[in-house]
């Protein structure tokens, strides 16, 4: 069993529409919880970042964790065309070597006019 | 400012050759990273560098080998290359807390091995 599980997609919404993507784990030392948006070719890029349980908002995106059942999840409200992309979770516990994520497998997301 | 900045961008290799993929970042990061991505299985991490002089194995290290030359420089050796190495290779950097929490990525290594 992977540390990290995420459904791959693809996924495909209207324009407009609330998008939610979402990764579960196993590993309850995991600390930190991020989402990474990579576009086609091109390397993965932060979107959101949260230490805690809880939701933190940044403009249209939303990330949400809940540690007690190893869930997290990003929403995205009025999705765009140009949030089309591979949304990755990533995640991380202080090592003595160093900040070592791990990554899910990503989540194709299309959003069509 | 460029971040990481990876080479080559595209290679194709024939079994059994060697090659090294070049990475250097300009944000005086002290962590770097080699990752590999394939299709259903993510980023995975190869090798990674908590600081400079050290080197530590990541999830998938066999039949790669690295080399942190500086601070700034982080490379990937492919010995012999193995058709199973066809994939993107990613570097990454990152800052330790308190300092800068994310891990910026190169463009990538799209690297075919027949």
């Amino acid at each position: 069993q992977k540390e990290v599980e995420q459904d791959p997609g693809p996924l495909s919404v209207p324009e407009g529409a609330i998008v939610s993507l979402n990764c579960t784990y196993s590993n309850s030392a995991f600390q930190y919880f991020m989402w990474y948006r990579q576009y086609s070719r091109k390397g993965p890029e932060l979107l959101m970042y949260t230490y805690s349980s809880g939701n933190k908002e940044d403009g249209r995106f939303t990330a949400q964790v809940d540690k007690s059942s190893k869930y997290i999840s990003l929403f995205i409200r009025d999705s765009q065309p140009s949030d089309s992309a591979t949304y990755l979770c990533a995640m991380k516990i202080l090592t003595g070597g160093g900040n070592k994520l791990t990554f899910g497998t990503g989540t194709q997301l299309k959003v069509e006019l | 400012n460029a971040g990481v900045t990876q080479t080559p961008k595209f290679q194709v290799l024939k079994t059994g050759q060697s090659m090294t993929l070049q990475c250097a970042q300009d944000m005086n990061h002290n962590s770097m990273y080699w990752y590999r991505q394939d299709p259903g299985m993510g980023l995975r991490l190869i090798y990674y560098s908590a600081s400079e002089g050290t080197t530590d194995k990541g999830e998938v290290p066999n039949g790669y080998n690295v080399s942190r030359l500086n601070k700034r420089e982080f490379s990937l050796r492919l010995e012999s290359a193995a058709p199973s190495q066809t994939s993107v290779y990613f570097c990454a950097s990152s800052q330790k807390p308190p300092g800068q929490e994310e891990a910026f990525f190169g463009q990538g290594t799209r690297l075919t091995v027949v």
